[in-house]
């Protein structure tokens, strides 16, 4: 079974809009990760956020983590169309390092 | 760094043939991960390689799927024989210690088999 879980499965915004999404996993971890796919493409890594952080920030995304509700959320302010993807969760399956993917949000941001 | 090199990017064959992948991992990365993605399944870990040893491998469909890393700066995936449920895009990763820090992903090789 898949660790992490994105939520929503889609997400179509207006360019200017800010963006959440939002991943939930089921055992304890060392660290989660945010990936982006664009169509066609490998993912790209976008923030590494520890279990012993709660917020991280990288220009316009910000990262939450809540290990107490097992949730993480990825924030995207002041959308751009070049931010049409989708947004993957990684974790770790606490202590082995092996990390394991959700299926992701796909976001579109309209011009 | 060129990042993480897959060939070939592109391959189309037909069942029962033998498929290979090919994946150059970045310099100086010592973990190297094989991932299949489907629509169906999403993103799946096929194996996990550290220092060129096999950590993980239990994400292997079955016998017909084979890798190797004979050395720290090559890494093989082959399917033999292939089927149409194999299509799909295998993507390689390679990161500087284990899954837990970032990994860095190739383009992906987009197999279909007819």
């Amino acid at each position: 079974s898949q660790q992490g879980e994105e939520d929503p499965q889609a997400l179509s915004i207006q360019e200017g809009e800010n963006a959440t999404m939002n991943c939930s996993y089921k055992t304890s971890i060392n660290n989660l990760q945010w990936y982006r796919q664009n169509s066609g493409r490998g993912l790209v890594h976008l923030i590494l956020i520890r279990s012993n952080e709660r917020e991280k920030h990288s220009g316009r995304l910000r990262v939450t983590l809540d290990t107490s509700k097992k949730s993480s959320s990825l924030l995207i302010t002041a959308s751009r169309a070049a931010d049409t993807a989708s947004y993957f969760c990684a974790t770790d399956l606490g202590g082995s390092y092996i990390p394991t993917f959700g299926r992701g949000t796909s976001l579109i941001v309209h011009p | 760094d060129a990042g993480v090199i897959q060939s070939p990017r592109h391959e189309v064959t037909e069942m029962g043939q033998e498929v290979t992948l090919r994946c150059k991992p970045i310099s100086g990365h010592n973990s190297l991960f094989w991932y299949r993605q489907t629509m169906m399944r999403g993103l799946e870990l096929l194996i996990y390689f550290n220092n060129n040893v096999p950590i993980d491998d239990s994400g292997m469909p079955e016998d017909r799927f084979s890798a190797k890393m004979p050395n720290a700066s090559f890494s093989t995936l082959k399917i033999q024989p292939s089927e149409p449920r194999d299509s799909a895009v295998y993507f390689c990763a390679s990161s500087f210690e284990g899954g837990g820090e970032t990994q860095y992903f190739g383009p992906g090789t987009r197999l279909l088999v007819l």
